[in-house]
């Protein structure tokens, strides 16, 4: 069935610095990839998206590339700030928004 | 933007009782309502499907009779823990589907404590 690995957290880093967090999937056919953030007391929000090969999510500054290759879709960012501080989900799904398979979360705190 | 929330946030319950969580879509509505369950340091796996006005489908493993699902309005799904037990302690999410649409909101999620 389809699974997703992520990197385990937590991840610390100084404001500014950049920022990975690993993703990979395995998947039958070709599924849509996300990542979603969970801030303190917040529900999940959709991060980003790529819905085929090769295409490249971004917003606020995160981006994340749909390798297929290498059934990988790392999250980066090139200068993290305190604000950034949350959970962060890897997650695939369907082109119809379901069947979501999430990874366990990475949690990030970024230090003033 | 389309908000869920859920309610209660955090709860404590004895072992023995049941205990109800509700989720919500406040500003939309949705035919198709999800819930996840993530135990630490685990993925969020998700339990069940509830579309209004009918029964749930529920994820292999997952007992329909310990997690009674209701939703029973376009903007309103219930998980109900029946009989709770220390191991049912866990996170619980839920996440709502516009409907017409394809995009998924998520609630904030619940903590459900069983003592």
């Amino acid at each position: 069935g389809n699974s997703v690995t992520q990197m385990e957290g937590p991840v610390t880093l100084s404001e500014e610095a950049f920022l990975t967090i690993n993703c990979t999937y395995t998947a039958t056919g070709y599924p849509s990839l996300f990542w979603y953030v969970q801030y303190p007391g917040e529900g999940l929000q959709l991060l980003l998206k790529a819905t085929k090969a090769d295409d490249k999510g971004s917003n606020k500054g995160f981006e994340a590339t749909y390798r297929k290759e290498t059934t990988s879709f790392h999250l980066e960012k090139g200068s993290v700030q305190v604000s950034d501080s949350a959970v962060y989900f890897c997650a695939l799904g369907d082109n119809y928004g379901q069947n979501f398979v999430f990874g366990p979360g990475t949690r990030l705190s970024v230090l003033p | 933007g389309a908000v869920v929330s859920q309610h209660p946030s955090r709860v404590i319950c004895k072992s023995g009782t049941s205990v109800k969580i509700e989720c919500r879509s406040l500003d939309f509505q949705a035919t198709t309502m999800f819930w996840y369950r993530q135990f630490p340091k685990q993925s969020l796996m998700l339990m069940a499907t509830s579309n209004e006005g009918s029964k749930a489908t529920y994820e292999q493993g997952v007992e329909k009779d310990k997690f009674l699902i209701n939703h029973a309005s376009l903007t309103l799904s219930t998980l109900t823990v029946t009989s709770a037990h220390p191991e049912d302690s866990s996170f619980y999410i839920c996440s709502a589907q516009k409907t017409g649409g394809n995009t998924i909101y998520f609630g904030e999620g619940s903590w459900l404590t069983v003592v």
